[in-house]
């Protein structure tokens, strides 16, 4: 079965541009989750869509936003770039179905490394 | 918001000694996942914890979970040079999304 597979994986922009980062999940996982990763911060939640929907939302600014398609493939999108938003966008897939939800395990992309001039 | 904090951050130690992190929460966890993510690479699930002072074993990885599901830890006995990266716990508050930990750096100096 193949992984989580994000594009790109790296992504050089500058200050007040937007960027449009892809998550394809594993084959059969209706959930995907969205991290920010930076050597200060840690792992960040974003934002999990499930089903199209989304089901739980980080604490970060409205420039931050995302969503899912039909086929579980998700994007997250940030405007209006700063550069304290370079960093490594983690998107994770998992079941996300039924009362087991809550104990999915959490699979891992490789990341976008994004880097804001 | 509910946090998870994980200590230490940092641990440097001599190949084949043994190394342990901690995590807690000031409030009662559903579960705890723990992930390792390699240098430069991204997390890789471990493993779950789900129920009250529940121990569970890889190898020469033991992962324990509270009484009170407030805390847990990931002790790793003789350490080796492949176990280096960073060790993140995540828990989950209820039905919300997973919080991970700041993680533990570990660092093995051969």
């Amino acid at each position: 079965k193949a992984g989580v597979t994000q594009t790109p994986r790296y992504l050089i922009k500058t200050r007040g541009q937007q960027v449009t980062l892809s998550c394809s999940p594993i084959s059969g996982h209706r959930s995907v989750s969205w991290y920010q990763q930076t050597p200060g911060q840690g792992l960040q939640f974003l934002f999990e869509y499930f089903s199209e929907t989304q089901r739980n939302k980080g604490n970060f600014p409205g420039r931050f936003s995302g969503r899912q398609f039909s086929n579980s493939r998700s994007e997250m999108n940030v405007s209006t770039l700063e550069l304290g938003d370079s960093a490594l966008y983690l998107c994770a897939s998992s079941l996300g179905t039924g009362t087991t939800w809550g104990t999915d395990t959490q699979y891992f992309g490789p990341g976008t490394r994004l880097t804001v001039l | 918001g509910q946090q998870v904090m994980q200590i230490p951050q940092y641990q440097h130690v001599q190949e084949g000694e043994d190394f342990t992190t901690y995590c807690n929460s000031s409030t009662t966890l559903s579960n705890i996942q723990w992930y390792k993510q390699r240098p430069g690479g991204h997390p890789v699930f471990l493993i779950q914890l789900v129920k009250s002072g529940e121990v569970k074993k890889q190898k020469r990885l033991t992962f324990q979970f509270g009484e009170a599901k407030k805390n847990s830890s990931l002790h790793i006995t003789a350490t080796q040079t492949t176990d280096v990266g960073t060790y993140f716990c995540a828990g989950r508050f209820g039905n919300e999304k997973l919080t991970f930990g700041t993680g533990t750096r570990l660092t093995i100096i051969p």
